[in-house]
């Protein structure tokens, strides 16, 4: 499975841009970028994922390198409400029965 | 979209009983299912792969005997901590591979909070 890197910590401003990296230089050809965040207390919450093209939905940007080597998730407005723990995770290689197995991601904290 | 209903969301239970959590999938069937627990401040440590009609298969290091899963049906799995201590007090948290596969994402349930007194 792939390896991910992500910065342990970052802060935006409410109503700003928050732009997340993360780095799966180890990706497979066949394996998703999954992004999930996950809200204090709370199970993890889906929010997108892309295999090669950029994504965009309701929640959020996914900006995947041409290499996918690296992506970019992008939260377009910050809110207060969007202070998490962020996971990039590769999916798995197996079309089923196979979890998602997490990394240490990137605690957004958003403040006004 | 995809529905995982998780229950209790917290329960208190002293030293040495069992607890059961339940894991359903609302809208959609599961053949498999992931049972995962998670330490303070520490990320999701997936536990357990649940299996319909088929025994659970189990990450190293974690005890299948004091853990025990069942998924009995499309839609239900449980896990029972057996002769629980304080150290097996967690958030266990499970999930479940969307009716559309790869494609669709795991939907998580919302966890539930375990203290053992």
């Amino acid at each position: 499975d792939a390896k991910t890197t992500q910065p342990p910590s970052m802060d935006c401003a409410e109503g700003r841009a928050a732009n997340l990296p993360c780095n799966h230089s180890t990706i497979s050809g066949n394996e998703y970028v999954y992004w999930y965040r996950q809200i204090h207390s709370q199970g993890p919450q889906y929010i997108i994922h892309g295999l090669k093209n950029n994504e965009t939905n309701e929640m959020a940007s996914l900006i995947i390198t041409e290499d996918r080597k690296s992506s970019t998730l992008i939260l377009p407005h910050a809110t207060l409400r969007d202070t998490a723990v962020y996971y990039c995770i590769p999916s798995p290689p197996n079309q089923a029965g196979t979890a998602l197995i997490f990394g240490k991601g990137t605690t957004l904290s958003v403040s006004s | 979209g995809a529905v995982v209903s998780q229950h209790p969301s917290w329960v208190i239970c002293k030293s040495g009983t069992s607890v059961k959590i339940e894991c359903r999938s609302l809208d959609f069937q599961a053949t498999t299912m992931f049972w995962y627990r998670q330490f303070p401040k520490q990320s999701l440590m997936l536990m357990a792969t649940s299996n319909e009609g088929s025994k659970a298969t189990y990450e190293q290091g974690v005890e299948k005997d004091k853990f025990l899963i069942n998924h009995a049906s499309l839609t239900l799995s449980t896990l029972t901590v057996t002769s629980a201590h304080p150290e097996d007090s967690s958030f266990y948290i499970c999930s479940a591979l969307g009716p559309g596969g790869n494609s669709d994402g795991y939907t998580f349930g919302s966890g539930t909070r375990l203290t053992v007194v």
